[in-house]
């Protein structure tokens, strides 16, 4: 199995424009899970979905943040307008079930908004 | 989900056993330890977790006290690409909580 793939691997955006990242789960888990990850904060939950359907999104910093899951196998995290302090690395992650399951990080993408 | 503590930072030779350890004394019953680790620009991996019992895989070793209230994940020969940072955290295993990754130990393994 490939793992956990996210795209891109590398953003640079300007303030206030929008930024897409994208996530595929391993095929079969029913859960995928989106962190955040700063070294003054560390790494943070921003949302979690099972089976499509978000389940805790009380991670999700404010209204300029959204996610969807249109699918079994793939998972898009949205940053609109973003501002630089959004700067971070982002992981997806995925499980066979619940958050109770072990998660399985992907390599995560690296946004930095100037 | 009960709190652990960590040391920030631990040195080990390489080939030598790496033994970092873990105070979880506030531990519920039903709740497990769970050992993840983070190398240097990638994501997490999970490595081994345990309710009471000591338990072994092919990529480490968890002791957990009788007490329950401190365990220690080993490496036994540790090499270079171990370094990284450990994340030790206590959770229910059957229960939907998020993970909350704390500060973790940054193991620098020594040539």
């Amino acid at each position: 199995d490939a793992g956990v793939i996210q795209s891109p691997r590398h953003e640079v955006t300007e303030m206030g424009q929008e930024v897409t990242l994208r996530c595929k789960p391993i095929s079969g888990h029913n859960s995928l899970f989106w962190y955040r990850q700063t070294m003054m904060r560390g790494l943070e939950l921003l949302i979690y979905f099972n089976n499509n359907v978000p389940i805790d999104d009380s991670g999700m910093p404010e209204d300029r943040f959204s996610a969807k899951m249109p699918n079994a196998s793939f998972s898009t995290l949205k940053i609109q307008p973003s501002e630089p302090r959004d700067s971070a690395v982002y992981f997806c992650a995925s499980s066979l079930g619940g958050s109770a399951d072990t998660q399985y990080f992907g390599p995560g993408t690296r946004l930095t908004v100037l | 989900d009960a709190k652990t503590t960590q040391p920030t930072s631990m040195d080990c030779a390489e080939g030598r056993a790496a033994n970092l350890p873990c105070n979880h004394s506030t531990i519920s019953g039903n709740e497990y330890v769970y050992w993840y680790r983070q190398i240097h620009s990638q994501g997490p991996q999970y490595i081994i977790h345990g309710l009471k019992n000591n338990e072994t895989n092919e990529m480490a070793s968890l002791i957990i006290t009788e007490d329950r209230k401190s365990s220690t994940l080993i490496l036994p020969h540790a090499t270079l690409r171990d370094t990284a940072v450990y994340y030790c955290i206590v959770r229910v295993a059957n229960r939907d909580d998020k993970i909350i990754f704390g500060k973790g130990t940054r193991l620098h393994i020594l040539p």
